[in-house]
């Protein structure tokens, strides 16, 4: 069946400017993370969602990074006046439910700031 | 904190060399273990896992063993091929933390024929 996805899988921006990151996790999946991987601190938990509700926001850098999930489905990640440093690949993982353990990973989305 | 340290890369060995890529934790309580594997240009996939201790986790003729006295979680290969070049993350996880993971810094694996 089909697996994580997101989009989009390359984005450029300019400093300064917003951008969205959206995750549609595996059907039926009512866990979603995501996570940044970068050069200088490897990879980071961001949020996790439990159906609509985030009851773990402690990963998120700063007020600039928000995310929600809408219908148990997609999620989408938004960074505000984005940064040079935001520059990084952004992971969404999915799992039927916490209790399975077993995380399923999308491709992830590949951020450069200008 | 909970928190995982991997040996550091790159490491290079020559196909059918034995690999230990070693993995230790510091959590409080019994997390899950994991090993996830990442192909050049591809996803992160789970390799392994282990729940409780003394559990081995094996697939594709990698395996770790979940060693509580030691709180390690080594990954171990007894013959290495070109097609095992990646970058391996030793993580763990917290049921009652959501299950978020929690990774090393992962350690890049170069096979050479």
């Amino acid at each position: 069946g089909a697996g994580v996805s997101q989009s989009p899988s390359n984005k450029v921006t300019e400093k300064g400017k917003d951008v969205e990151l959206r995750c549609d996790p595996i059907s039926g999946h009512t866990a979603l993370y995501w996570y940044r991987q970068s050069l200088g601190q490897g990879l980071e938990f961001l949020i996790y969602f439990q159906g609509n509700s985030a009851p773990d926001k402690s990963g998120l850098p700063s007020d600039r990074f928000s995310a929600e999930r809408t219908g148990g489905s997609v999620s989408t990640l938004t960074i505000q006046r984005t940064q040079q440093e935001d520059s990084a690949v952004y992971l969404c993982a999915s799992n039927p439910d916490r209790s399975k353990e077993t995380q399923y990973f999308g491709p992830g989305t590949r951020l450069l700031v200008l | 904190g909970n928190s995982v340290t991997q040996m550091e890369g790159p490491v290079t060995l020559s196909e059918e060399a034995f690999l230990t890529i070693n993995c230790t934790y510091t959590a409080t309580g019994y997390p899950s273990l994991f090993w996830y594997v990442q192909y050049p240009g591809e996803g992160l996939q789970l390799l392994l896992k282990a729940t409780k201790a003394d559990d081995k986790g094996s697939n594709k003729g990698f395996e770790a063993t979940y060693r509580k006295e030691t709180t390690s979680f080594h990954l171990e290969k007894g013959s290495v091929q070109v097609s095992d070049s990646a970058v391996y993350f030793c993580a763990l996880s917290r049921y009652n933390q959501g299950g978020k993971l929690i990774f090393g810094q992962g350690t890049e694996l170069s096979v050479k024929p």
